[in-house]
């Protein structure tokens, strides 16, 4: 399965954006891009994911290099409670198996 | 809205003794897992079901049992705890698209902490 390289931790202002970074040279075609988040003491919840094009909902923006071998999850204006971690995880379609890395915790700064 | 509700919050075992973690969806979903996480790493799955009377095994699968009778019901069963079963144990489930792989996203259930002594 194709791997995922996150940041350890990242610190960033309040009220300013966030650029979290993902790593995935060995992407293929078929695989899908994911981000989830895990708040402390909560289960993980689902913020976004594409293929190949840009995409935008209500909580985030996912923004994926050309050749698919990177990808930005940009969160616009931050809050104390974005404060989690950030799991960037590549999903192949028709496979069964979403797989977690240990993530990018995200420390905002008040 | 419940949706995937696991029980119990916590719990505490003795090495050798057995026990079954809950989980419930309500949301009519096909696909549902088991996670487990240990202090200070990312989730590993254990077992899915992609329905009812279907389970298959996931990266850390040795020392527990699933089944799926129902939709609704995925039950995670320890049948003799061991200490390094320690964890936060976590449900999750989803949608399967027309192409039998997974849609969008993956609901997750608000965790089962268990420990064995």
């Amino acid at each position: 399965d194709a791997k995922t390289t996150q940041p350890n931790s990242m610190e960033s202002n309040e009220e300013e954006p966030v650029h979290l970074p993902c790593n995935h040279s060995t992407i293929s075609g078929t695989d899908y891009i994911h981000w989830y988040r895990q708040l402390p003491s909560q289960g993980p919840e689902y913020v976004i994911h594409g293929l190949t094009s840009n995409v935008n909902n209500r909580m985030a923006s996912l923004a994926i290099a050309e050749d698919r071998k990177s990808s930005t999850l940009i969160l616009h204006r931050a809050t104390l409670r974005d404060a989690a971690v950030y799991y960037c995880i590549l999903y192949s379609f028709g496979n069964e198996k979403l797989t977690f890395g240990t993530g990018t915790r995200l420390t905002i700064i008040p | 809205n419940a949706g995937v509700t696991q029980t119990p919050k916590f719990q505490v075992l003795k090495t050798g003794q057995s026990m079954t973690l809950q989980c419930a969806q309500d949301m009519n979903h096909e696909y549902m897992s088991w996670y487990r996480q240990d202090p200070g790493m990312g989730l590993r799955l254990i077992h899915y079901s992609v329905g009812a009377g279907i389970t298959d095994q996931g990266e850390v699968p040795n020392g527990y049992n699933v089944s799926r009778s129902t939709t609704e019901d995925f039950p995670l069963r320890l049948l003799s705890a061991a200490p390094s079963q320690t964890s936060v144990y976590f449900c999750a489930s989803s949608w399967r698209g027309p192409g039998q792989g997974l849609i969008g996203e993956l609901f997750f259930g608000e965790g089962s902490r268990l420990t064995v002594l």
